[in-house]
């Protein structure tokens, strides 16, 4: 089955500078690549994705870029500010067209933003 | 909307209790899942319903049965809760690959 891979597990960074998460997959067939943000005690929440026909995606101050002759995709946060203090997950999915993909997370990457 | 809604947030249970996990949804979703997150490990697929009337296994479902009893409604249930079951369990529902997941059910087995 897929196995997605994510580093670093933990970052910490200055506020305003950038953070970059990476992750690789397993399975070529996957198509479909979404990120995740888990604020403290809730649960998480897709900020933005990509899927296999487009190399990078921005969304203001974040993006992703996706590899798929290395298999490995990443999430780029510009400017980070301390409302950005999260752990972000990566996932992988088969299935960008159905309506039930059953996603593959990543291990998590906690970030936390210093004033 | 509501969203996804659990019950309960927490739980604590002895070794050999058993529970039920709900989780409902507003949002007319076909397809739902269940999830527990651990320390390290990310989200790990339990249980999920492609649509009404339909159920099946994911990554870890072990120790776990789901009902999906209507199209809002996912539920699973520990039969006879271990140590090893400790964690905190997600429910999400997509329609189109984005899940929305619930505020999550934080789960102690003593």
């Amino acid at each position: 089955g897929e196995n997605v891979e994510q580093h670093p597990s933990t970052l910490s960074v200055q506020e305003g500078d950038s953070a970059v998460i990476k992750c690789t997959y397993s399975d070529s067939a996957s198509n479909y690549f979404p990120w995740y943000k888990q604020e403290l005690g809730k649960g998480p929440q897709l900020i933005i994705d990509i899927r296999s026909n487009v190399g990078e995606k921005k969304d203001q101050r974040i993006a992703v870029t996706l590899n798929k002759t290395a298999k490995h995709f990443s999430l780029h946060i510009t400017e980070t500010q301390p409302e950005d203090s999260a752990v972000y997950f990566c996932a992988a999915s088969k299935s960008a067209t159905d309506s039930w993909g059953k996603l593959q997370f990543g291990a998590g990457t906690q970030v936390v933003v210093t004033p | 909307n509501a969203g996804v809604t659990q019950t309960p947030k927490f739980q604590v249970l002895k070794t050999g209790q058993s529970m039920t996990l709900q989780c409902a949804q507003d949002m007319n979703h076909n397809s739902m899942y269940w999830y527990r997150q651990d320390p390290g490990m990310g989200l790990r697929l339990i249980y999920y319903s492609a649509s009404e009337g339909t159920t099946d296994k994911g990554e870890v479902p072990n120790g776990y049965n789901v009902s999906r009893l209507n199209k809002r409604e996912f539920s699973l249930r520990l039969e006879s809760a271990a140590p090893s079951q400790t964690s905190v369990y997600f429910c999400a529902s997509t329609q189109y690959n984005e899940q929305f997941f619930g505020p999550g059910t934080r789960l102690t087995v003593l």
